[in-house]
């Protein structure tokens, strides 16, 4: 156990439905990232935040997908309007940087299903 | 732009063997990060090392080595006397000013 926190761990939806998940990142971390993976694949990069700022979009986040972290503390990812391509497991990652050096920390990811 | 390749999709060994993980990446970066990261059968990432690009002294950790090698801008990780617990996809990644990128990872069976 890392110490991030995702909820909920599995999502089964209808096209064209909107969810959201959650992460809770480690405590003192000011950095979390939300990264997907799709089955054999490596994780491919989002977005991050640095506290409440949302500092880089990666151009997979589509205008359907909306990453929020009010007060610099969870996080939260949107998909409006859900395709069967969203299908993967979204993966949230927390991170200090501290004099130029960083590790990430990853939580054990939401599995989301697009019917 | 970043790259991470590891030619390795999967490996396949007894216990007890020794096998060593290839990761190469491209950068033009000065400063950079590499990591390893474990990903078990349970699915959470799981992070193993970070080593800054200014050193390339090689480093052991208990069965796990890394040896980083900038001249051929290589970072490979072997694992001496594998176990069955060891089974899981490794992901190489590197990170330069904002960017990670994973490599595609590779998948080790560790057979009994």
């Amino acid at each position: 156990d890392t110490g991030v926190s995702q909820n909920p761990r599995h999502k089964i939806t209808k096209r064209g439905q909107n969810v959201t998940f959650r992460c809770d990142p480690i405590s003192e971390h000011n950095r979390l990232y939300w990264y997907r993976q799709t089955l054999g694949q490596g994780p491919e990069f989002l977005t991050y935040f640095q506290n409440e700022a949302q500092l880089e979009k990666s151009r997979l986040l589509s205008d359907r997908f909306s990453a929020e972290r009010p007060k610099g503390s969870f996080s939260t990812l949107e998909i409006q309007r859900t395709e069967q391509g969203d299908s993967a497991m979204y993966l949230c990652a927390s991170g200090h940087r501290d004099r130029g050096e960083e590790t990430q920390y990853f939580g054990p990811g939401t599995r989301l299903l697009v019917l | 732009a970043q790259k991470v390749t590891q030619a390795q999709t999967e490996i396949s060994v007894v216990e007890k063997e020794d096998v060593t993980l290839d990761c190469v990446y491209e950068t033009r970066d000065t400063t950079y990060y590499l990591f390893w990261y474990k990903q078990p059968p349970s699915g959470e990432l799981v992070f193993l090392i970070r080593r800054n690009s200014f050193d390339e002294q090689n480093e052991i950790s208990g069965r796990y080595s890394w040896n980083f090698q900038k001249s051929t801008s290589s970072f490979n990780f072997t694992i001496t006397a594998s176990q069955v617990v060891d089974s899981a996809v490794y992901f190489c990644a590197l990170s330069e000013a904002e960017n990670f990128v994973f490599g595609p990872g590779t998948r080790l069976s560790v057979l009994p």
